[in-house]
């Protein structure tokens, strides 16, 4: 049973540029959270979504950052016009129920952005 | 709004010694509370989870953590220290009725042979 897969692992970009995030979630689960990790603290609550709906997404910056969780396909993390405080650690988690109080989380996306 | 707090970045334990990692929590509800852990470049893995059984709580790894509501305290424990253990461990809280975990900044642990 595959884990939380996430790709790329590693994606390097240039300010101004686009990076997409991929994130496949455990099988049987519908619930996807989407964390970041910024260097020496601790992860941060981003996203949370369900098959093509967005339920929270309060810790999303305002601009430049989106995400979707599609009926097909993985869901994904978009960064528009990234600047060098995007580089961190994207980290993706899912669930199977909202009420389980676990998550399982993905390796992670590293972004640097030159 | 629920968070947490873990004090000491970084924790030095020698082998075979007790390793403590404190955790104080904020929450306005009944918690559920978590202890994970971050390989270097890997993603996090539950080590144990508090959601309103048993106050103390076994995980993996010789871990366990003891839920103590007075204190509003989830302190993380392992009687002796292995080189296996060196990692970064973070401290979580939710809100019984949503998954988005609030956490702490972690703990850099150490182990020293």
């Amino acid at each position: 049973n595959a884990g939380v897969m996430q790709n790329p692992r590693h994606l390097v970009r240039r300010r101004g540029q686009e990076a997409r995030l991929r994130c496949s979630p455990m099988k049987g689960h519908s619930h996807v959270y989407w964390y970041r990790q910024l260097p020496e603290e601790g992860l941060k609550f981003m996203v949370y979504l369900q098959k093509e709906n967005i339920i929270d997404e309060s810790g999303m910056p305002k601009e430049r950052f989106s995400a979707e969780f599609p009926k097909e396909g993985p869901s994904i993390l978009r960064i528009q016009q990234v600047v060098r405080g995007d580089s961190a650690a994207y980290f993706c988690a899912s669930s199977p129920e909202i009420d389980t109080g676990e998550l399982f989380f993905g390796e992670g996306s590293r972004l640097t952005v030159l | 709004a629920q968070s947490v707090t873990q004090l000491g970045s970084h924790v030095s334990v020698s082998e075979g010694a007790l390793v403590l990692l404190r955790c104080n929590y904020s929450s306005s509800v009944p918690p559920y509370l978590f202890w994970y852990v971050q390989y270097p470049n890997q993603g996090l893995q539950l080590l144990l989870k508090y959601t309103s059984a048993a106050t103390l709580v076994k995980g993996i790894n010789g871990f366990e953590a003891e839920f103590k509501k007075s204190e509003t305290s989830f302190h993380l424990t392992k009687p002796s220290a292995h080189m296996s253990d060196a990692a970064e461990y973070f401290c979580a809280v939710s809100d019984a009725r949503n998954n988005r975990l609030a956490f702490g900044k972690g703990n850099q642990v150490v182990v020293i042979p």
